[in-house]
């Protein structure tokens, strides 16, 4: 079953550029892997997703290593309104044949002025 | 097009008894997924539901129920509360059932169990 990791907290300040990684050592060989924004009291809010390489989006970039094993999101020049937790999200195949969709266990960013 | 709603957004309960909470997809959405998220846990994903029948499910007890109707509207059911089930119970939606299909969050109910 897949354990996916994140590094539970990070600071930045406004126009930085942040790089958030999480790690998935069991991701199945079909599976995209998903990055969520969510602020307090809110559902999750898709940012960005992908399968290899690299993919960017008018908001982030999402860089992904050959062997997939892990993700890294790039947030580019962050404002305050940035702070917010972000999730990754991959799939694990389970032996029953079911897949199971596993979140990261989350990045608390702090943007400062 | 109106988003993912859910309802009702707060409830609470007492252990024992049991709780139904609904969740109203993106139109045109066929997928429904169920997430459990607590402080100590994190994201946990219960089950998804592609055309009325279940496709996926996590690690979750019998307890933890849920249907999809015609109309691609869901409902999970919890039976028999325990206080460990007071959370944010998230529903998301999507398009097909497939991994490359993203998944659009609701508010969430927060369930209190006293």
């Amino acid at each position: 079953l897949a354990k996916t990791t994140q590094p539970i907290s990070m600071d930045s300040y406004e126009g930085q550029e942040v790089n958030i990684t999480c790690s998935h050592n069991n991701i199945a060989t079909n599976d995209y892997i998903t990055w969520y924004q969510q602020f307090p009291s809110q559902g999750p809010r898709f940012i960005i997703q992908g399968y290899k390489t690299k993919v960017t989006n008018e908001v982030a970039s999402l860089f992904i290593p050959a062997d997939r094993k892990s993700s890294t999101l790039s947030l580019p020049r962050v404002s305050l309104s940035d702070t917010a937790v972000y999730y990754c999200l991959v799939g694990a195949l389970m032996n029953t044949g079911f897949q199971k969709l596993v979140f990261g266990t989350g990045t608390r960013l702090l943007v400062s002025p | 097009k109106a988003g993912v709603t859910q309802t009702p957004r707060y409830l609470i309960k007492t252990r024992g008894q049991q709780v139904t909470l609904s969740c109203s997809p993106i139109s045109g959405h066929r997928s429904v997924s169920w997430y459990q998220q607590t402080p100590g846990q994190g994201l946990q994903f219960l089950f998804e539901y592609f055309s009325e029948t279940q496709r996926n499910k996590g690690n979750f007890p019998g307890r933890f129920s849920g249907r999809q109707f015609s109309n691609s509207r869901s409902e999970m059911n919890v039976s028999t509360l325990e206080l460990g089930d007071s959370a944010l119970y998230l529903c998301a939606s999507s398009f097909g059932s497939g991994r490359a299909d993203t998944q659009y969050f609701g508010p969430g109910t927060r369930l209190t169990v006293l």
